[in-house]
């Protein structure tokens, strides 16, 4: 157990559907990151937050969302789903700075 | 971030060969990070690499920073099954209040026993 804990573990939907993928962070950790994990695309950085506020953008889609709550767990929202977002969704943290990153186990989303 | 390349994509060895992964960027870079996913797993943190010419070692792991911050490696001697997964190389990056990691590929390290 890596202390990051992401929830569910396995999700299947159909397109145009709307998902939300969970996340609580390491203990004392501020920092929440989201990565995209795909065959073809390797980890792909989405978005980062630091004590609740928005703090990075990456390769994050239109249709996708985020927010950390001030118990600092956080909630990635997905909507109008394609089969290509199939993947598996990481949740990582980290006190904030350049330091290592601790990552969940995932999410996997499959899209049908 | 800068996009980092690694290679090879992937490596097959026997067990107990030895085993290199190469981390390259055309920037300088303020440090690289290394970490290891298992095949069905999640990355795993390995080591932060800071200092120009860096060489750090955990047990049969050695890791070096080029001199020139421009290149990194991972290095295992005598591979074991246990060392099967993908390893990648990551750019740690912080500016204006963010901070964040630009993976590499990844390295897959295939062994066949």
């Amino acid at each position: 157990d890596s202390g990051v804990t992401q929830t569910p573990k396995h999700l299947i939907t159909a397109t145009g559907q709307r998902v939300t993928l969970r996340c609580s962070p390491r203990s004392g950790d501020l920092s929440v990151y989201w990565y995209q994990q795909s065959l073809d695309q390797g980890l792909q950085f989405l978005i980062q937050y630091y004590n609740g506020e928005e703090r990075a953008k990456g390769n994050i889609l239109e249709r996708f969302s985020a927010q950390q709550f001030p118990d600092l767990h956080s909630e990635l929202n997905l909507s109008s789903l394609e089969l290509g977002d199939s993947a598996l969704y990481f949740c990582a943290s980290s006190v904030g700075g350049i330091t290592g990153y601790t990552f969940g186990s995932g999410t996997r989303l499959t899209v049908v | 971030g800068q996009q980092v390349m690694q290679i090879p994509q992937y490596q097959h060895v026997q067990e107990g060969e030895d085993f290199t992964t190469y981390c390259n960027s055309s920037t300088t870079l303020s440090n690289i990070q290394w970490y290891k996913q298992r095949p069905g797993g999640h990355p795993v943190f390995l080591i932060q690499l800071v200092k120009s010419g860096e060489v750090k070692k955990q047990k049969r792991l050695t890791f070096q920073f080029g001199e020139a911050k421009k290149n990194s490696s991972l290095h295992i001697t005598a591979t074991q099954t246990t060392d099967v997964g993908t390893y990648f190389c990551a750019e740690s990056y912080s500016g204006g209040g963010a901070d964040g990691l630009t993976f590499g590929k990844g390295t897959h390290l295939i062994i066949q026993p």
